[in-house]
């Protein structure tokens, strides 16, 4: 069974950085890209990057050039979505997600997903 | 890059059908077959719902069905049912070799 299970509720201050990690299941992590989405309150899906353990590669929304990394840790499974000078802004629930695909272009299974709160 | 456009809502009664579109652009909708819409409950994650145009995932009701023509692609729900009230949201491939979703769209169920 595919399960993507993420970290626990974050709050931070602005300016601050978050990292959020992704644990995926046997054979999921080694196969499949992995993909990070995020939801502010209230407000639609967007897209933030992914990453391809399998040859280290992630791509990223321009959006975010600059202020994201998203690494992966063949070891243990496990994907992370760091954001650096966060701002109000960044208050959403971020998900984890498989890519599949010939591309990883669409996502069959999703994390629980991850509240990011940044508040002074 | 702008996030593909959807309208706000879309309602319909019990059996009926509702389709809702996404344009895009000849960089994302229009270059690939590959895109996909989700569904998502209040409070859930986004379920995939169709992947590249018009495939549906082992599960999906075959009340579900997408289709694409140029820039602009459709799903359409028939047989409407009150389980399918949510946000539904689509994405696409992009030539920049990313991802790009819909601003999403409201089915209400009368």
């Amino acid at each position: 069974q595919v399960q993507l299970v993420q970290s626990g509720a974050e709050v931070k201050k602005p300016g601050s950085s978050v990292k959020v990690s992704c644990k995926a299941s046997v054979g999921t992590f080694n196969t499949y890209a992995i993909n990070w989405v995020r939801q502010a309150p209230g407000q639609g899906l967007e897209w933030m990057g992914v990453i391809i353990p399998i040859i280290n590669t992630a791509i990223y929304a321009q959006k975010f050039q600059g202020r994201i990394t998203i690494t992966a840790d063949e070891s243990t499974s496990t994907a992370y979505m760091e954001l650096s000078s966060l701002r109000s802004e960044d208050t959403a629930v971020y998900y984890c997600a498989r890519g599949n695909g010939a591309v990883a272009d669409f996502f069959d299974y999703w994390g629980q997903g991850t509240l990011v709160t940044v508040s002074s | 890059q702008s996030a593909l456009t959807q309208p706000p809502s879309v309602s319909g009664s019990p059996g009926q059908s509702v389709t809702i579109s996404c344009t895009g652009t000849s960089s994302d909708v229009g270059s690939y077959d590959r895109v996909s819409w989700y569904q998502q409950p209040p409070g859930t994650a986004p379920k995939l719902m169709i992947y590249e145009v018009s495939n549906r995932p082992s599960g999906v009701p075959d009340r579900f069905s997408g289709s694409k023509s140029g820039n602009t692609a459709s799903l359409t729900i028939s047989g409407l049912q009150a389980e399918d009230e949510g946000d539904y949201y689509c994405s696409s491939y992009t030539t920049s070799s990313t991802v790009i979703f819909g601003g999403g769209t409201k089915l209400t169920v009368l």
